[in-house]
């Protein structure tokens, strides 16, 4: 069965600098794997996301992450914090030999992230 | 693109009353899913259509949820009769069918609270 884990529950980091948000993934196969943002009162945002290809997948807002296969990693990554960027994040994975080719998405716990000015 | 439409976006009701919650997904999408987030048990697949034909209800929690898909615009979500721990905020999501890893939009939820 597919799963997702995200180790932190919070992650804190000051304006300006790099964050990363970590996260591992388990499928049989070989994963499609996304991440999502969440502000507050609303919805999921689709960010960014990996098929195939080139292991560093870039996104909305300057977010990137890398595919790490040795790993089974997908960690989320930005240069520079922005304080606007203080939201819940989520991991998300999809096996796509897994229940009968029909898309079944697992998510993450969620990370805080909180950007501090 | 109007987004995933969500109504009502606030419910305040009573134990054992009837809950209905809706949703239209994105013209073109022909998959739509109902989660259900709460600060416990975080995010919860509940059950999923493909084409209108619910293809995975595992998730839901007893007899007392149901969920329909009459049409490719239009799902509901209800729960009778309603208990305060199914307090939760209810998402609904679409996607155009699978294969190419296409992502999944969300609506902005109905906060559902059980008195």
């Amino acid at each position: 069965a597919q799963s997702v884990a995200q180790p932190e529950d919070q992650v804190k980091v000051a304006e300006g600098n790099p964050l990363t948000v970590k996260c591992t993934y388990s499928v049989s196969g070989n994963p499609y794997l996304f991440w999502y943002v969440q502000y507050p009162n609303r919805g999921l945002q689709f960010l960014l996301k990996y098929i195939t290809g080139d292991n560093l997948v870039k996104g909305s807002y300057g977010f990137e992450a890398e595919f790490n296969k040795s790993q089974t990693s997908f960690h989320l990554k930005k240069p520079s914090a922005l304080v606007s960027d203080s939201a819940l994040y989520f991991c998300a994975v999809r096996d796509p030999f897994e229940s009968g080719g029909y898309q079944k998405v697992t998510f993450g716990t969620g990370t805080k992230l909180q950007v501090i000015p | 693109d109007a987004g995933v439409i969500q109504s009502p976006r606030h419910e305040v009701t009573e134990m054992g009353q009837e809950v209905t919650l809706r949703c239209k997904p994105i013209s073109g999408h022909n998959s739509l899913f109902w989660y259900r987030q709460t600060m416990m048990r975080g995010l919860e697949l509940l059950i999923y259509f493909n084409n209108n034909v619910p293809i995975d209800d595992s998730g839901m929690p007893e007899d007392r949820f149901s969920a329909k898909m009459p049409n490719a615009s239009f799902s509901t979500l209800k729960i009778q009769p309603s208990e305060p721990r199914d307090s939760a905020v209810y998402f609904c999501a679409s996607s155009r069918e699978t294969g190419t890893g296409s992502p999944l939009h969300f609506g902005n939820g109905t906060r559902l609270t059980v008195t």
